[in-house]
């Protein structure tokens, strides 16, 4: 299948700032995409989520940006803070059930 | 609340020896799946299954069983297990297209 992907492997930021993890995706059909943080030695855990039909939406904290003509999805993380260093990823999702997950951005919060 | 649970956490088993991953969940959500996770190869799915009784294969299925007996277990089992199954494997379950995972299981096939 098509595959998602990430701009930056690694990204540094300092405690307090807002942070700003993007993924492209390649699957015009993409009707549904997921934001996943993942700590240590620990199993994904949900975030965000957006339809297509939608561009953007708000979380706690975080808001999930999606521009459908790039297609193009970011995720920012207001007020970044320690607990927010983790490796993050998109997925997306296109007609069936099945997620295509991107490879991940770590996210490192300098105190 | 226990969600999503998998055990056993960490397994040691030796190339040639069958080993079963457990998975249950309390949400009684219709779709279970099976990941595993590589360093750069990121999540892969193995087997996933939309209901009991029903299987599918993922992207990569081969070494792999699976059986969903009732709604809430999705063992996968490694026939005989070789040295390129060492990974960590994630369970998951989803209502509709949101996946929740478990916390994962490492395993080291040696």
């Amino acid at each position: 299948g098509e595959s998602v992907g990430l701009h930056l492997p690694t990204l540094s930021v300092q405690e307090g700032d807002n942070s700003i993890i993007n993924c492209a995706y390649s699957n015009s059909a993409s009707d549904y995409f997921i934001w996943y943080k993942q700590e240590s030695g620990k199993g994904p855990q949900f975030i965000i989520d957006i339809r297509s039909n939608m561009d953007k939406r708000q979380g706690q904290r975080v808001t999930v940006l999606l521009n459908k003509t790039v297609k193009h999805l970011s995720l920012q993380i207001a007020a970044t803070q320690p607990g927010d260093s983790a490796v993050y990823f998109c997925a997306e999702k296109d007609a069936g059930n099945m997620l295509t997950f991107g490879g991940g951005t770590r996210l490192m919060v300098k105190p | 609340d226990a969600g999503i649970t998998q055990s056993p956490r960490y397994k040691i088993t030796e190339t040639g020896r069958q080993v079963t991953l457990m998975c249950h969940q309390t949400w009684s959500h219709s779709y279970m799946f099976w990941y595993r996770q590589d360093l750069g190869h990121g999540l892969r799915l193995i087997y996933y299954s939309a209901a009991a009784d029903i299987t599918d294969k993922g992207e990569v299925p081969d070494g792999y069983v699976v059986s969903r007996s009732k709604t809430e277990n999705f063992p996968l089992t490694l026939e005989s297990a070789t040295r390129s199954q060492t990974s960590v494997y994630f369970c998951a379950s989803a209502v509709k297209e949101t996946q929740y995972f478990g916390p994962g299981t490492r395993l080291l096939v040696l």
